[in-house]
C-alpha cells in the first residue's frame, strides 16, 4: 500500500515568492493534516481536513498561507508570499476518520522549504 | 506552541543497552503518542496509549502513562544502531484529534 505522498521533497525560493506543496493521502483516509516542522522543534498543526472541510485551521497564518483539499483527496497547501522565516519541512499527514476515535496518523517525506 | 516536553534532550548510548525517554505535558488528553523521525524513513508512528491505560507493550518498546503526574516514558529494550533517530511524544487532548508535539529526544544508538 502506498504511502502519504508529498511533492516537491525540496524547494528552494527567494523570499518574497509564491510556493506550493501538494499531498496524496493514504487510499482511504477521510482526515488530512498539515504541520510545519522548525528545525530542532517537533512538529506543528496548520490545519485539519475531515473530507473536503478545514475543521481546525487556527494555526494557519491566514494572511499569507491558504490550504483546499478539493474532492476531499489531494490537498495544496500554498504560501503568498514566502518570508525567510517560512524556511521549515512542510509534513502532510493523514489518518482514518479522527471523529470515530484516536487513529495513528501517518506522515510523508515532507517538503524541505529554504526562503533565501 | 508545543505541550509536551521530552527529556532528555539527546542520549547517546551503546548497541544493547536500554534506552528511556519521558515525556511531561500539561493539559489532560485523550491519548498519547510516540513517534520516531529519522533522515530514512520520516516521521514513524511508535505506539498510542490511551489515558485510561497505564502500560503499553509494542516487541522491545515499552509505554507507560501517569496522569496524574502528566508524564510518560518510553523504554527501547536491546538498542540496535538502526533504533538511532529522534523520538516525539505527542499528546492528542480531550475534546478533539488534534495532535501537539513536544520537541523530541536525539537518541544515538553507538555500534
Amino acid at each position: 500500500e502506498a504511502g502519504v505522498v508529498q511533492s516537491p521533497r525540496y524547494k528552494i525560493i527567494e523570499k518574497k515568492q509564491p510556493v506550493a506543496f501538494w499531498c496524496n493521502p493514504i487510499s482511504g483516509h477521510n482526515t488530512l493534516y498539515w504541520y510545519r516542522q522548525n528545525l530542532g522543534q517537533g512538529p506543528e498543526l496548520l490545519i485539519r481536513y475531515e473530507n473536503e472541510e478545514a475543521v481546525d485551521d487556527s494555526q494557519l497564518p491566514k494572511d499569507r498561507f491558504s490550504a483546499e483539499r478539493l474532492k476531499g483527496v489531494d490537498s495544496t497547501l500554498k504560501i503568498q508570499p514566502a518570508e525567510l522565516g517560512d524556511s521549515a519541512v512542510y509534513l502532510c499527514a493523514s489518518s482514518l476518520d479522527g471523529r470515530e476515535g484516536s487513529y495513528e496518523q501517518y506522515f510523508g517525506p515532507g517538503t524541505r522549504l529554504t526562503v533565501t | 506552541s508545543q505541550q509536551g516536553e521530552e527529556d532528555p534532550q539527546a542520549l547517546s548510548i551503546q548497541e544493547g543497552e536500554n534506552a528511556t525517554m519521558n515525556c511531561s505535558y500539561k493539559t489532560s488528553i485523550n491519548n498519547l503518542q510516540w513517534y520516531r523521525q529519522n533522515s530514512g524513513r520520516g516521521l514513524v508512528h511508535l505506539i498510542l496509549i490511551r489515558s485510561n491505560e497505564r502500560e503499553k507493550h509494542s516487541g522491545r518498546l515499552r509505554v507507560t502513562l501517569d496522569t496524574s503526574k502528566k508524564s510518560s516514558s518510553l523504554l527501547i529494550t536491546a538498542s540496535r544502531a538502526a533504533d538511532t533517530a529522534s523520538y516525539f511524544c505527542a499528546t492528542e487532548g480531550e475534546y478533539g484529534n488534534k495532535l501537539v508535539f513536544g520537541a523530541g529526544t536525539i537518541l544515538r544508538v553507538k555500534s
